[in-house]
């Protein structure tokens, strides 16, 4: 199965700042790859799609870039309301597998 | 407006069963597939179960395969989850997640808000 380590696990910043989290995996997936965000008590949401694609209703303040096994979610200017865990996630095979998600901090 | 309800977790004990529900609406249910994903204390988020849209095509994980089954009635708009054979490790908050295309595509773009299992004795 298709290995993702995700880092950092908890990145704490202040509002404003531009954030970046990585999502490597462990062999090349192409640009197979979507981001979540999860917040406590609410349903996961799901942000980028094809590394890159930003999703329908989600703020330009998301990015994604990457392809075959180096891929990074960016936060441009930090909002509190950015404060929760994300996740990459694989769906070049059937294992569909995730990374070990980011918790963001706010300062 | 797309919506999905996850109903069915609870308590269970060690090597017991349970079957999770989740109702859909707001969209052509039979016209997508359907995940179950969970969020397991300390393990983060992990794939479970996919079925296709009219349900001929099913793929579970490796550690749920032989106890647990997906399975869909499109006249209600109801996705399920079979489980047994439950372990500690099957403890966790179980979603369901509507795929963007027919088939299984393995990534969602709408997710229910969860039902708790715990198994402990």
């Amino acid at each position: 199965d298709i290995q993702m380590t995700q880092s950092p696990s908890t990145l704490s910043a202040s509002v404003g700042d531009r954030v970046t989290i990585t999502c490597r995996a462990s062999q090349s997936i192409s640009d197979w790859l979507a981001w979540y965000q999860l917040k406590p008590g609410k349903a996961p949401k799901i942000l980028i799609s094809r590394a890159s694609h930003l999703e329908s209703g989600v703020s330009s303040r998301f990015s994604g870039s990457g392809s075959g096994t180096e891929f990074s979610l960016t936060i441009s200017s930090l909002q509190a309301d950015d404060l929760a865990t994300y996740y990459c996630q694989e769906y070049y095979d059937h294992s569909y597998t995730f990374g070990q998600g980011t918790k963001l901090e706010i300062k | 407006e797309v919506q999905l309800l996850e109903s069915g977790g609870n308590l269970v004990q060690p090597g017991g069963s349970l079957r999770l529900s989740c109702a859909a609406s707001g969209f052509a249910f039979s016209s997508h597939g359907m995940s179950w994903v969970r969020q397991s204390p300390g393990r983060g988020l992990e794939w479970v179960a996919a079925i296709s849209g009219r349900g001929g095509l099913t793929y579970y994980a490796d550690y749920v395969r032989g106890r647990f089954n997906i399975s869909r009635d499109n006249s209600k708009k109801i996705l399920f989850l079979q489980l047994s054979g439950l372990g500690v490790e099957d403890t966790g908050v179980y979603y369901c997640a509507k795929d963007w295309d027919f088939d299984i595509s393995g990534y969602w773009e709408t997710w229910g808000q969860g039902t708790l299992v715990t198994v402990s004795s």
